[in-house]
């Protein structure tokens, strides 16, 4: 069990422009999470998967992100024409699954993005 | 409206001493509750969390939370901190209609005083 892993780790661009995000999940969870969380604040709820389906999103989740979980393991998370506003802590998260929504979620360490 | 509030922007304790970390929710029906620490630099690590029964739960680091349905409380405790425990605490939870997304309390940063 690797735990977690995110990349990159930190992001710097130019407003305008794209970029993407990696989430590996612990091997074997069915379940993945996307958080967005500012400074000073608790991450906030983007979207899940179970499996490969996109299950629920989050109003936060504008027409410039998406994200997707192709094969139901690694999970990308875009976020197009960036705004300063876009500026945050990317969290992902995974859980075993089937069980009901108090399963445990693992969190990975977070990808920061800084929109110039 | 649904809510998870942590009332203490931050807490100063002295090592050695106990510690309270308040959490108050708004649903409904009981949620899922947790709480967890993020230390800088580090991800979210849970510490412990409630679902059902006994109301005093244990968690990992000597931390334990106790559940008040009458208050809508998830209070964490600790009997005597340490150094190390200086991070942010989130209460969190889940409410219980059967979907996944996690509420976030806004935080509560510890520091610690030698």
């Amino acid at each position: 069990d690797t735990g977690v892993s995110q990349d990159p780790r930190h992001k710097i661009t130019k407003r305008g422009q794209n970029v993407t995000f990696r989430c590996d999940p612990i091997s074997e969870h069915n379940r993945l999470y996307w958080y967005r969380q500012t400074l000073g604040q608790g991450p906030e709820f983007l979207t899940y998967f179970q499996n490969e389906a996109q299950l629920e999103k989050s109003r936060l989740l504008s027409d410039r992100f998406s994200a997707e979980r192709p094969k139901g393991s690694f999970s990308t998370l875009e976020i197009q024409r960036t705004e300063q506003g876009d500026s945050a802590m990317y969290l992902c998260a995974s859980s075993p699954g089937p069980r009901g929504g108090g399963e445990t979620q693992y969190f990975g360490p977070g990808t920061r993005l800084l929109v110039l | 409206a649904q809510s998870v509030t942590q009332p203490d922007i931050h807490i100063t304790v002295s090592e050695g001493a106990s510690l309270e970390l308040r959490c108050n929710y708004s649903y409904g029906a009981t949620p899922y509750l947790f709480w967890y620490v993020q230390s800088p630099g580090q991800g979210l690590q849970l510490l412990l969390k409630y679902f059902s029964g006994d109301t005093l739960v244990q968690g990992i680091k000597g931390f334990e939370a106790e559940f008040k349905r009458s208050q809508s409380s998830f209070n964490l405790r600790k009997p005597s901190v340490h150094w190390s425990d200086a991070a942010e605490y989130f209460c969190a939870v889940v409410p219980n209609t059967g979907g996944f997304k996690t509420i976030f309390g806004a935080g509560t940063r510890l520091f610690v005083k030698a």
